[in-house]
């Protein structure tokens, strides 16, 4: 079982629609979870991090985890093509002495006009 | 200015041939790290540094070297022993290895 799991997509969603992104984790101790956006060819750039389970609100973004499930979202709200990109959840993991951020392999998105 | 500076930007690797790719950070960032990425797969660790003079063995650690001589600088040799280098390098920072990362803009290695 991967430590950290993404659906790859592509995710295709309307322009003005809610687009919903999933994540889940293998490790019951992870505390911090982060979403990056990653346009291609470049490199990831945060979006939202959360640390505690409920909604987390910034902008057009909530991001949602739920420790008891595993199970860590993001939603964009009225999607526009400049957010089509790869969205990447990453996990700490306590590991070899140090938390250590696992990356999923990321969620292609498109946001069609 | 602040943020972190990778260079170059596209490097190419003769056979048997080490390359050193750069990562400096004005952000006065305790940690630094580096990654690799594969298309189509998330970011695997190589490298890590949470303090000058220190540094770990990420997951992927084999054919590549680091060192840390200074807070501002992460630099990452690729070996000839890194038999499939091909990839797209990124180097990350946080104030503290618990903290937020943020990435410089990549390293894309290629082999002639």
């Amino acid at each position: 079982q991967k430590e950290v799991e993404q659906n790859s997509g592509p995710l295709s969603v309307p322009e003005g629609a809610i687009a919903s992104l999933n994540c889940t984790y293998s490790d019951r101790g992870s505390q911090s979870f982060f979403w990056y956006r990653q346009y291609s060819g470049k490199s990831p750039e945060l979006i939202m991090s959360i640390y505690s389970n409920g909604d987390k609100e910034d902008g057009r973004f909530t991001a949602q985890l739920n420790k008891a499930s595993q199970y860590v979202s993001l939603l964009i709200r009225d999607s526009q093509p400049s957010d089509s990109a790869t969205y990447l959840c990453a996990v700490t993991v306590f590991s070899g002495g140090y938390n250590k951020l696992i990356f999923g392999a990321g969620t292609r998105l498109a946001v069609h006009p | 200015d602040g943020g972190i500076t990778q260079s170059p930007k596209y490097l190419f690797r003769k056979e048997g041939q080490n390359v050193t790719l750069s990562c400096e950070q004005n952000l006065n960032h305790d940690a630094m790290y580096w990654y690799r990425q594969d298309p189509g797969q998330g970011l695997r660790l190589i490298y890590y540094s949470q303090i000058v003079n220190d540094f770990q063995k990420g997951d992927i650690a084999e054919g590549y070297s680091v060192s840390r001589e200074k807070k501002e600088s992460f630099p990452l040799t690729v070996t000839s022993a890194q038999k499939n280098p091909t990839a797209f390098y990124l180097c990350a920072s946080s104030l503290d290895y618990e903290n937020i990362q943020y990435f410089g803009a990549g390293t894309r290695l290629s082999v002639l």
